[in-house]
């Protein structure tokens, strides 16, 4: 199975800002990577698709870059609501595999 | 829009199957370019993926589950199930269903259900 391993675990921050979390892959996926939000006690939410597609109803803050191994979630100047847990899912090879997350906090 | 629903037991005994249902609203569960999927989430641990099946009729799965999760479709009522064998106290998790799509070789999971919490314990 494809291993992505995510850093930081968990960071701490201010509104304001800008936020970066990293996610690689034991083996090249292309693009086929999402990032994923979630609150605690809440299901994920869907980010960005594709590595770098923003999906709907997503705020612009959010943006994503990243091809073969290495991806990068960028929260540009955090928002109090953005105070949560950022996994990333691999949709290249089955299983999907996620990494192990980031969480968020003030 | 889409909804979907868990529901189940949230107590299923050690050796036991585990079965949920999930029920999609606002949209059809035949809907081609979807593919309807279970994860799980242990209490303060990360997600994983159990597997999914494509309307198209083919499924997949996690191949951690040795082979105990299996996905079953009722198009009358429009839900999906899974079923989990022979489970163990390492099965206890929150469970999400969700609707995959997949469209011009980009792949998303939205919407997903709330969650539904499911304790293996005698």
């Amino acid at each position: 199975a494809i291993q992505m391993t995510q850093s930081p675990s968990s960071l701490s921050a201010s509104v304001g800002d800008r936020v970066t979390i990293t996610c690689r892959a034991s083996q090249g996926i292309g693009i086929d990577l999402g990032w994923y939000q979630q609150k605690p006690g809440k299901a994920p939410k869907i980010l960005i698709y594709g590595a770098s597609n923003l999906q709907t109803g997503v705020p612009s803050r959010f943006s994503g870059t990243g091809s073969g191994t290495d991806f990068t979630l960028t929260i540009s100047s955090l928002q109090p609501e953005d105070f949560a847990a950022y996994y990333c899912l691999q949709d290249d090879t089955y299983p999907l595999t996620f990494g192990q997350g980031t969480k968020v906090e003030i | 829009q889409v909804q979907l629903q868990e529901s189940g037991p949230g107590l299923v005994k050690p050796s036991q199957t585990l079965s949920l249902t999930c029920t999609v609203s606002g949209g059809s569960i035949s809907s081609p370019n979807n593919y309807w999927s279970w994860f799980r989430q242990p209490a303060g641990k990360g997600l994983e993926w159990i597997g999914h099946f494509f309307t198209s009729g083919s499924s997949n799965f996690n191949p951690s589950l040795k082979s105990r999760a299996t996905v079953s479709v009722d198009t009358s009522k429009n839900q999906f199930s899974l079923k989990l064998t022979s489970v163990t106290a390492a099965d206890t998790a929150v469970y999400y269903c969700a609707r995959g799509t997949s469209r011009s070789s980009y792949v998303w999971f939205d919407p997903w259900g709330q969650g539904t919490l499911v304790t293996v314990s005698s």
